[in-house]
Parts: structure tokens; sequence; C-alpha cells
């Protein structure tokens, strides 16, 4: 089983729709959790931290549920600069680990 | 403030050769990571370095090593080239190792 696993993607959704994506992570001793965005064969960029409690910025929404070893993003209304991989991270004795990442398309 | 640079941006080696990338962090950050990412995965861990000593290793062969300068900035050294080193070698910077900014990346490529 692998450390972080997420939905395999692509996501192909209309412009304004909402989305969701839910991240599993394997090791119930993971501090913290993240969620970065990357575009094409560029490096990525951190979206958010994620809180036991939640946290939004925006359209964005993150949720994290340490009973279930579960993160989740909700992004609503999304728009075409939306689309990228998105990727969960966990972090474990001081080290990244990743999930494979889902990539996002928006379509017009 | 000037993000994580990286060089070079790009680099073509051989088979058996060996190659350095180096890393600045942000001003300030005393952290660097070396991640590496193949088309179509996440990043994987290679190295992290705070305050110069190394924090982690991830499960890359001996060929990978690298270190960390007085001034934070950081090298990747890779010998021994094989194929299957072509990636993109990404460097991240961060306070205390836990909200990590990521330079551009050099990509690698093995011939």
């Amino acid at each position: 089983r692998k450390e972080v696993e997420q939905d395999p993607g692509p996501f192909n959704v209309p412009e304004g729709a909402t989305v969701a994506f839910n991240c599993t992570y394997s090791n119930s001793a993971s501090q913290s959790f993240f969620w970065y965005r990357q575009d094409c064969r560029k490096e990525p960029k951190l979206l958010m931290s994620v809180y036991s409690s939640g946290n939004e910025d925006g359209r964005f929404t993150a949720q994290l549920n340490r009973a279930s070893q579960y993160i989740s993003l909700l992004i609503r209304d999304s728009k075409l600069s939306d689309s990228a991989t998105y990727l969960c991270v966990v972090i474990l004795n001081y080290q990244l680990i990743w999930g494979a990442g889902t990539k996002l398309i928006i379509k017009p | 403030d000037a993000g994580v640079t990286q060089s070079p941006t790009h680099l073509i080696k051989t088979r058996g050769q060996q190659v350095t990338l180096r890393c600045s962090p942000i001003s300030g950050h005393k952290s660097v990571s070396w991640y590496q990412q193949v088309l179509g995965q996440g990043p994987q861990f290679i190295f992290q370095y705070y305050e110069k000593e190394e924090r982690g290793r991830g499960n890359f062969p001996d060929r990978f090593s690298a270190r960390q300068f007085p001034n934070y900035s950081s090298e990747l050294n890779v010998n021994a080239l094989l194929l299957g080193d072509s990636a993109l070698y990404l460097c991240a910077s961060s306070i205390d190792s836990y909200e990590q900014y990521f330079g551009p990346g050099t990509r690698l490529t093995v011939t």
C-alpha cells in the first residue's frame, strides 16, 4: 500500500463547478499535511496547509480527519486557471511524503 | 524577495558521468530538501539538511550525496549516472522543514 494515495484522475470538469480531491495516508504518526499545486513542467507550489479544524482560503477549503487518516481539498466555482495537478503531502519525521497527484482540467 | 534558485536549469549527461546540482534557499531559511520527480509521479524525497546537518535521507543509493554550506546553499551530487536518473530535481527551502518552497528545478537528461 502506498504511503499517500490520491484519486487517480484526471478530473475533467466545467468552469464554475465544485471539485473535491481526496487523499489517504497510511502512517497515523504523520505530523503535518499540505496541498500543493503543480503546473505542467513547473515546480510544486504550496497551496495550503491542512488542519484538523479545517481551513478555508477563498474558494479553497481543506479538511483533515485524523481518525480516518483522510485529507480533502474542495475547490468551489472553479476557474480555467485552476487547471493543474494537485498533490497531497504528508510530513513524517521531517520528510515530505507525496501522493502521485490528481490532474484537474477545467473546461470552458 | 528572491525565491529558491537552482542551477543549472537543464543538463544533459551521459551514463557513468557525475553531476552536481546547486540550490540557494530563500533568505532566512535554514533547511534545504532535495527531491527527484519523474513524469506522472509526485516528488520523491532524497535528502534534507537543516543547519548544515543531514536530517533525513530517502531511499536512494549511495551514488547520491549532498551537503549544505554555511550560507545554507546546498549541492546535490550524483555519481555514475544511470539512464533512470533522468528526472526533474527539485530543491525546496523552509524555515523549519514544514512549509517548503520549491525552486524551478533542474531537468537532468542522461543519455
